[in-house]
């Protein structure tokens, strides 16, 4: 069965360091999605992305944050100067797009855990 | 956005029927999900309802839906050690809502399978 894969699965890095965390979408899928997961907190929407271009963002996807579809089949999220309050669990998703706006079941990766010392 | 609500922590004996019930904030959602999480990886879509339904079985998982009080469930049949994780509740925001296709997730609600 088709999945996402995400790259890495753990990532240490300095604050003020740049991060870029790497997601495989399913193949066929037209809507990519970054969520994050706080340590003991709710999963929280970042960005979506269709048609090579951001549709919807959240307060938390600030200047820091971008997004990419550098090739036919990797979406990445880029970090460019990690806080403290970054480390988080970062899920990728995607889904289907093929069937106007319903039955858009969102499928996750299995998350790059991000740590920032 | 506003808060899903759900129990933070339920501990069932196997074999038991497990219970964990959540309140969505729109009672226009279109789709509720449940997803599962185990220790130390991602997030597994266990099940969905659409908002028309009232009730969906799925071998040993029950969904059901109260779109009056906004209230869904999703109910375990005897419950394996295998099934503890978080699981967590998320409404897809109605069509007129400003939320695109944003999942709102509730906390997750801890499940303990004790033998």
């Amino acid at each position: 069965e088709p999945e996402v894969t995400q790259t890495p699965s753990h990532q240490v890095t300095q604050m003020g360091q740049e991060v870029i965390l790497r997601c495989v979408p399913i193949s066929n899928h037209l809507y990519f999605y970054w969520y994050r997961q706080i340590l003991g907190q709710k999963v929280e929407f970042l960005v979506s992305f269709y048609n090579n271009e951001i549709s919807e963002k959240s307060e938390i996807f600030d200047d820091q944050f971008s997004v990419e579809r550098p090739d036919g089949s990797n979406f990445t999220l880029k970090i460019r100067s990690t806080k403290l309050e970054d480390s988080a669990m970062y899920f990728c998703a995607s889904s289907p797009g093929t069937s106007g706006r319903y039955q858009e079941t969102q499928y996750f990766g299995p998350g790059t855990r991000l740590l920032v010392l | 956005g506003e808060d899903v609500e759900q129990s933070l922590f339920l501990s069932v004996r196997e074999g038991d029927s497990s219970v964990i019930n959540c309140t969505y904030t729109d009672s226009s959602s279109t789709y509720l999900y449940w997803y599962k999480q185990e220790p130390g990886a991602g997030l597994q879509l266990l099940t969905y309802i659409f908002s028309n339904m009232d009730m969906k079985q799925d071998q040993r998982l029950t969904v059901l839906l109260n779109k009056k009080d906004k209230h869904l469930s999703l109910r375990i049949a005897d419950t394996q050690t295998g099934d503890s994780a978080i699981y967590f509740c998320a409404e897809f925001p109605p069509t007129n809502s400003n939320s695109g296709y944003a999942l709102n997730f509730g906390k997750g609600t801890s499940l303990l399978v004790t033998p």
